[in-house]
């Protein structure tokens, strides 16, 4: 089945350093593939997005790109704020059929130190 | 403004008790879901619908139940079968089939953190 595999956490970096957060996915067909962000005790929150393969998505300086070839879409960020801080998730929905479910990567912990 | 809202916000239960956490959404949407989240775990479906009326198990079913006879309102019971209740729960919706390539993208609300008496 269809299934979406996160590099663990958690990653601990200092303001201004580079971030990358592999995400590599498992599915048939062409999924859609989003990013989310879940600050402490909050909801989650749509990051990004990419419904086809070279999409990049891109908000709030993060971005990702949709690589079919070798399956999956790393979230990049050049410069990270202590308020990036929070847990990121991958997720990829299969569009066939009427399928509505997510599946979910466990999510990767970034910490960002002053 | 528009968005999904769940309360409480915290909640306890006593032992042998069921206990019902709300969840509205004023976005329109088809589909609502319902998850678990255990800390430094990710999320757990509990049941989703994607129609008024209508709902499916997810993939840790047991010890919940749900209704779905508003459009608006999804709200989750966790009975006294469910034995480890103690958890963040969050609520979601999406647009479904009308909502074209976004079809699948969900919103989440802030959360219920339930735990035990």
């Amino acid at each position: 089945g269809d299934s979406v595999t996160q590099m663990e956490g958690p990653v601990t970096l200092s303001e201004e350093a580079f971030l990358t957060i592999n995400c590599t996915y498992t599915a048939t067909g062409y999924p859609s593939l989003f990013w989310y962000v879940q600050y402490p005790g909050e909801g989650l929150q749509l990051l990004l997005k990419a419904t086809k393969a070279d999409d990049k998505g891109s908000n709030k300086g993060f971005e990702a790109t949709y690589r079919k070839e070798t399956t999956s879409f790393h979230l990049e960020k050049g410069s990270v704020q202590v308020s990036d801080s929070a847990v990121y998730f991958c997720a990829l929905s299969n569009n066939a059929g009427n399928n509505r479910k997510l599946i979910w990567g466990l999510g990767t912990s970034l910490a960002v130190n002053p | 403004d528009g968005g999904i809202t769940q309360s409480p916000k915290y909640l306890f239960r006593k032992e042998g008790q069921n206990v019902t956490l709300s969840c509205e959404q004023n976005l329109n949407h088809d589909a609502m879901y319902w998850y678990r989240q255990d800390p430094g775990q990710g999320l757990r479906l509990i049941y989703y619908s994607q129609i008024v009326n209508d709902f499916q198990k997810g993939d840790i079913a047991e010890g919940y139940s749900v209704s779905r006879e508003k459009k608006e309102s999804f709200p989750l019971t966790v009975t006294s079968a469910q034995k480890n209740p103690t958890a963040f729960y969050l609520c979601a919706s999406s647009p479904g089939t009308s909502g074209g390539l976004a079809k699948n993208i969900q919103y989440f609300g802030a959360g219920t953190r339930l735990s035990v008496l």
